[in-house]
């Protein structure tokens, strides 16, 4: 079964602080995963994917396969990171299999 | 500006009455899709299309239709709502279904049926 688990509904940070959003997935084939955050009041955006290797806002996020994870990371947590996080699986005729959602909470 | 618009952005209705949730994109996107977002579940895809006038049935289709006449446009329809369809929907879409091509989201539309 293809799935994305996001075990934590919310994580609280102090400004400063490494964050690192969990996401497991289960999928049978090559996956393709990405991250997609949505700040208050916005729409949905992509953050980063894992092909692209790239950092965005200080994010990364590293493929492991064997552990099948795709953690988001950052070294030091700014207010402005406060928002909703989703880790997402692309399956098959590309629809984006979502996990549940990490609300990051980054206190002054 | 390119984006993915949606109207209404709120809407609320009582079960049974027709409605229609509209989503268009000026990207000249192949791939439509939409989801529906509800507390603890995550986003879970509706329906899709491909192109014009190719639509098929995401994982949660039931109560619901949609139409793909002209590329820019993929409609929602809710023929006879009822309250487990009280939601958030959002449209997305991407240049194909190919590769990592970034799927655009639209703004959300919240929906309430009483």
């Amino acid at each position: 079964a293809q799935r994305v688990t996001q075990p934590e509904k919310l994580l609280s940070v102090f400004k400063g602080a490494p964050v690192e959003l969990k996401c497991n997935y289960s999928y049978s084939g090559s996956p393709e995963l990405f991250w997609y955050v949505q700040y208050s009041r916005q729409r949905l955006q992509l953050l980063l994917r894992h092909i692209s290797r790239e950092s965005i806002k200080g994010f990364t996020a590293d493929l492991n396969k064997g552990e099948t994870s795709f953690h988001l990371k950052k070294p030091f947590a700014q207010e402005e990171d406060s928002a909703m996080y989703y880790c997402a699986l692309r399956g098959a005729t590309n629809k984006l299999i979502f996990g549940t959602g990490t609300l990051l909470a980054v206190q002054p | 500006e390119a984006q993915v618009t949606q109207n209404p952005r709120y809407l609320i209705t009582v079960t049974g009455k027709k409605l229609t949730v509209t989503c268009s994109q000026n990207m000249n996107h192949e791939y439509m899709s939409w989801y529906r977002q509800d507390p603890g579940l995550g986003l879970r895809q509706i329906y899709y299309s491909m192109n014009v006038e190719v639509t098929d049935k995401g994982d949660v289709p039931e109560g619901y239709k949609v139409s793909r006449k002209e590329k820019r446009n993929f409609p929602l329809i809710l023929e006879s709502p009822s309250p487990n369809q009280t939601s958030l929907y959002f449209c997305a879409s991407s240049l194909d279904s190919g590769g990592y091509n970034e799927q655009f989201f639209g703004p959300g539309t919240r929906l309430t049926v009483l």
